[in-house]
């Protein structure tokens, strides 16, 4: 276990609707990526935030938005869904900016379906 | 643009057996490279890492092996076993925030 917690574990979504995805970052660390993970693929990388700022982008529309709160904890927020944004989404914590460290801890994922 | 790719999409590797799993990555800018092993159901955790300023690292039953004249980089696994069955990505790192990812090698031990 990493300390990485992300909720929901699954959900079904509808073309057009908006979703909300959590991550609660491991316990000290201060940093947080989003990634995307289609079915059959590696992680593509969202953005991350550090210290409640986002700290840089992936090739991501904006309709891909996120927040970071004080305890550092994390919201990745989709509006006007797409069937392609049907994708395993996962968060994950480091302690410091990802070039100084390799170590991201990784959520179990939210795992969303859109119809 | 940037890349990172895994020469084979499977391996099927005989339990006690060691494993190979390749990887080739086109960004000469990339300075940082870390192997994540993801089981079914779980996130990507971390395996190894190894930074362009050395050629080979050594864990437990696995070393890494970069090579940047010809931009590969390799995963040894030592004998291998039941729970080394999973999908295995190379990540490249190359500026202060994002690590891109290859499409993995499905490993898969025979008893």
């Amino acid at each position: 276990e990493t300390g990485v917690t992300q909720s929901p574990t699954h959900l079904i979504k509808t073309r057009g609707q908006q979703v909300t995805l959590r991550c609660s970052s491991q316990s000290g660390h201060n940093t947080v990526s989003w990634y995307q993970q289609a079915l059959g693929q590696g992680p593509q990388f969202i953005f991350q935030y550090y210290r409640e700022e986002e700290n840089g982008r992936g090739n991501f529309p904006p309709r891909f938005s996120g927040l970071q709160f004080p305890n550092y904890s994390s919201e990745l927020n989709v509006n006007a869904l797409e069937l392609d944004d049907s994708a395993l989404y996962l968060c994950a914590s480091s302690g410091g900016l990802a070039g100084n460290t390799g170590e991201l801890f990784f959520g179990e994922g939210s795992r969303l379906t859109v119809l | 643009g940037e890349s990172v790719g895994l020469h084979l999409p499977t391996l099927s590797v005989q339990e006690g057996d060691n494993s190979i799993i390749n990887c080739a990555y086109s960004n000469s800018a990339s300075d940082y490279f870390i192997w994540y092993k993801q089981e079914s159901g779980k996130g990507p955790q971390f395996i190894i890492d190894i930074r362009s300023n050395m050629d080979k690292r050594q864990g437990q039953r696995v070393t890494v092996l970069l090579n940047k004249t010809v931009k590969h980089l390799s995963l040894q696994i030592a004998a291998t076993q039941p729970g080394d069955s999973a999908v295995y990505f190379c990540a490249e790192n190359s500026n202060d925030y994002k690590l891109s990812f290859g499409a993995g090698t499905t490993v898969t031990v025979r008893a």
